[in-house]
């Protein structure tokens, strides 16, 4: 079965630096890779896939992710934080044989002034 | 863009009672799901739901859990004696077509507090 790691809970950055949010994956075959983004009193917000071809995948919001087979990794960057950013992250797998989705524990990203 | 709406945002019982969580799904989806996250853990699917019947469950969705899509635009999760370990915030979600491939657009939650 497939399953997803988020290893930071918490992470603090200031307004304009850049990001990056670690997620790493496991799966027998190539998975397919989500990020979602949820703001406060919000629902989950796709922020972007991946499901083949080229690895650098952008999104919305600025946001991107690069698909790194040999680390079995889908870190989400932007490289350059906006206040507004602040939500928490979730990335996510799910395989071609259903329409479930595997969720990892999330990522609150909080931005300093 | 369109959402999915979700009654109630907060929901408190008390161990034992049946409660009924309502989802609107985007009008021209035809495929629907809910999640859940406890607390602290990974938002997890519960169940797939299409032409009036469910396509897949997780080993979550016990003998406890229904849903039902009742009229043409609710869709709703019922727990028939909640527990305790089913404080959670629940998320519906809908799509156009069926598999990941597919966007989910999810409503914003109903948190579920079971006393």
């Amino acid at each position: 079965a497939q399953s997803v790691t988020q290893p930071d809970i918490h992470i603090t950055v200031s307004e304009g630096a850049s990001l990056e949010l670690r997620c790493n994956y496991s799966y027998g075959a190539t998975p397919y890779l989500f990020w979602y983004v949820q703001s406060p009193g919000q629902g989950l917000q796709l922020l972007l896939k991946y499901f083949s071809g080229d690895t650098l995948v952008q999104g919305i919001k600025g946001f991107e992710a690069e698909f790194k087979r040999s680390q079995s990794s889908f870190n989400l960057r932007k490289p350059s934080v906006h206040w507004s950013d602040a939500a928490e992250y979730f990335c996510a797998v799910g395989v071609s044989s259903g329409d479930k989705l595997t969720f990892g524990t999330g990522t609150r990203l909080a931005v300093r002034p | 863009e369109p959402e999915v709406t979700q009654t109630p945002s907060h929901q408190v019982t008390q161990m034992g009672q049946e409660v009924i969580l309502r989802c609107v799904p985007i009008s021209n989806h035809l495929y629907f799901y809910w999640y859940r996250q406890i607390l602290g853990q990974k938002v997890e699917f519960l169940v797939s739901f299409y032409n009036n019947e469910i396509s897949e469950k997780s080993e979550i969705f016990d003998d406890q859990f229904s849903v039902e899509r009742p009229d043409g635009s609710n869709f709703t999760l019922k727990i028939r004696s909640t527990k305790l370990e089913d404080s959670a915030m629940y998320f519906c979600a809908s799509s156009e077509g069926s598999g990941v491939g597919e966007k989910l657009f999810f409503g914003s939650g109903t948190q579920l507090s079971v006393l």
